[in-house]
């Protein structure tokens, strides 16, 4: 199916590591990326080709793939790091298509 | 630096048009693909269309097509979304985004409301 499938919501305490996954058949086609986003924000690119962390981006923030699930881990959670993550997949070639997932509530506690 | 900042919402009735602007700087805009995003208030993102640098290609997603269109002109640096037959579920916050190749979108703006009530 072409779609992209994340958990509704994650939590973690702080100083401890969230792992935010994301499913999809397409992921084992195309590359993952990774958007952070705040309450009345615009959303940002965290994670870039599965694993490539755009400038400016922590390195507590990594990524993963296997097969047709990805995962962002970040490591050493700070509160402010609660956001709502979305993960992306897709191409512009042909007729394929770009896509997100639900995107999934970090919520520290 | 890099930015994209959006105009155009408001407020239209069921059947109605808008046409929604995007400024670009900061980067050379006709060396870029360019998209636009949306989010339902309190939902997800849902990507809408993209169209090529030169503007000789667009692509829209099935829940627009034939009802938007999307357009830039490359001598102003500006993206623009025409949308007709406006319908209440395309109430949404329209971004406009940098489109990096294969996909990925690495400079948002602020976004812009629409809204479609009678």
């Amino acid at each position: 199916s072409y779609e992209l499938t994340q958990p509704p919501s994650v939590s973690v305490s702080p100083g401890q590591t969230a792992r935010i996954t994301c499913s999809g058949d397409v992921l084992s086609k195309h590359y993952s990326y990774w958007y952070q986003q705040k309450p009345g924000q615009a959303p940002l690119l965290v994670m870039s080709k599965d694993s490539e962390r755009p400038s400016g981006i922590p390195g507590r923030f990594s990524g993963f793939t296997s097969g047709t699930t990805v995962t962002l881990t970040i490591s050493g959670v700070r509160a402010d790091d609660e956001a709502d993550y979305y993960c992306q997949s897709g191409d512009t070639s042909g007729t394929s298509k770009v896509l997100f997932g639900g995107g999934t509530k970090l919520t520290v506690l | 630096q890099v930015e994209v900042v959006e105009s155009g919402g408001g407020l239209v009735k069921p059947g109605g048009s808008l046409r929604l602007s995007c400024a670009a700087s900061g980067f050379t805009f006709t060396d870029n693909y360019m998209s636009w995003i949306r989010q339902a208030p309190g939902k997800g993102l849902e990507w809408i269309s993209y169209i090529s640098s030169s503007g000789s290609s667009t692509y829209y997603a099935d829940s627009v097509k034939g009802r938007f269109t999307i357009s830039r002109d490359n001598a102003k640096n500006s993206l623009y979304l025409q949308m007709n037959s406006l319908r209440a579920e395309d109430t949404a916050i329209y971004y406009c985004a940098r489109h990096q190749l294969p996909a990925y979108f690495d400079c948002w703006g602020q976004g812009t409301l629409v809204t479609v009530s009678s």
